[in-house]
């Protein structure tokens, strides 16, 4: 089946550790997104890319670096640079106007 | 940037009834679309429907429908004969018609309401 894979699905780091999200899709879409929720917060956008090779920062880039290297993946990397990085993060790609997204990655700094 | 808004953090309803759920959002533009996302406690998005503004017919999905008023600048999302799988949140979003190369479709969420299906 056809999809956004977001792995891993929980993940715990330590302070001033770099961490990357992992985001593949099968589905052939051009563009591709990461975003970030909290409560209260809805999601706010981290990086997106419209093809391969080129990307974009969104409202929240700091702290965070993406790659698109493959049509296919895009990851996130959380530095040690961003201050609250525990959160949520959604992947998505868009077709015909829509946007598809991956189950989610849930990051805990400890 | 253009701004979504739920005033609703949180919303119940009794299985069975009807619900609405309320959506504002501040734009210049007059050719864009407008979405409702659904998020169940597993976290995974799921789109419930979309309505293109060009369009003054309200779009419907089955037990769910929209009230679309450009002018007031409203999109609020009407859930008919509540089920206990209609609970989670809900999010509003927008997005411009308009494509570039480089900044592409940007979405733009609300805050999201929790919407709670009464047995």
């Amino acid at each position: 089946d056809g999809g956004i894979t977001q792995s891993p699905k929980y993940l715990f780091r330590k302070e001033g550790q770099n961490v990357t999200l992992s985001c593949e899709q099968n589905l052939n879409h051009d563009a591709m997104y990461w975003y970030r929720q909290d409560p209260g917060q809805g999601l706010r956008l981290i990086y997106y890319s419209q093809i391969v090779n080129d990307f974009q920062k969104g409202d929240i880039a700091e702290g965070y670096s993406v790659s698109r290297e493959k049509k296919e993946s895009f990851p996130l990397t959380v530095t040690s640079a961003q201050k609250n990085p525990t959160a949520f993060y959604l992947c998505a790609s868009t077709k015909n106007g829509e946007l598809f997204f991956g189950e989610g990655s849930r990051l805990t700094v400890l | 940037a253009q701004t979504v808004t739920q005033s609703q953090p949180e919303m119940s309803v009794q299985e069975a009834e009807t619900v609405t759920l309320s959506c504002t959002y501040d734009t210049s533009e007059s050719d864009y679309y407008l979405f409702w996302y659904k998020q169940p406690p597993s976290r995974q998005m799921i789109l419930v429907i979309r309505q293109e503004a060009y369009k003054q017919q309200n779009a419907t999905e089955n037990r769910f429908s929209v009230n679309f008023q450009k002018a007031a600048k409203s999109f609020s999302l009407k859930i008919s004969d509540s089920q206990l799988g209609d609970a989670a949140m809900y999010f509003c979003a927008y997005r411009s018609a308009r494509k570039s190369l480089h900044t592409g479709n940007q979405f733009y969420f609300g805050t999201g309401t929790s919407l709670t299906v009464i047995p």
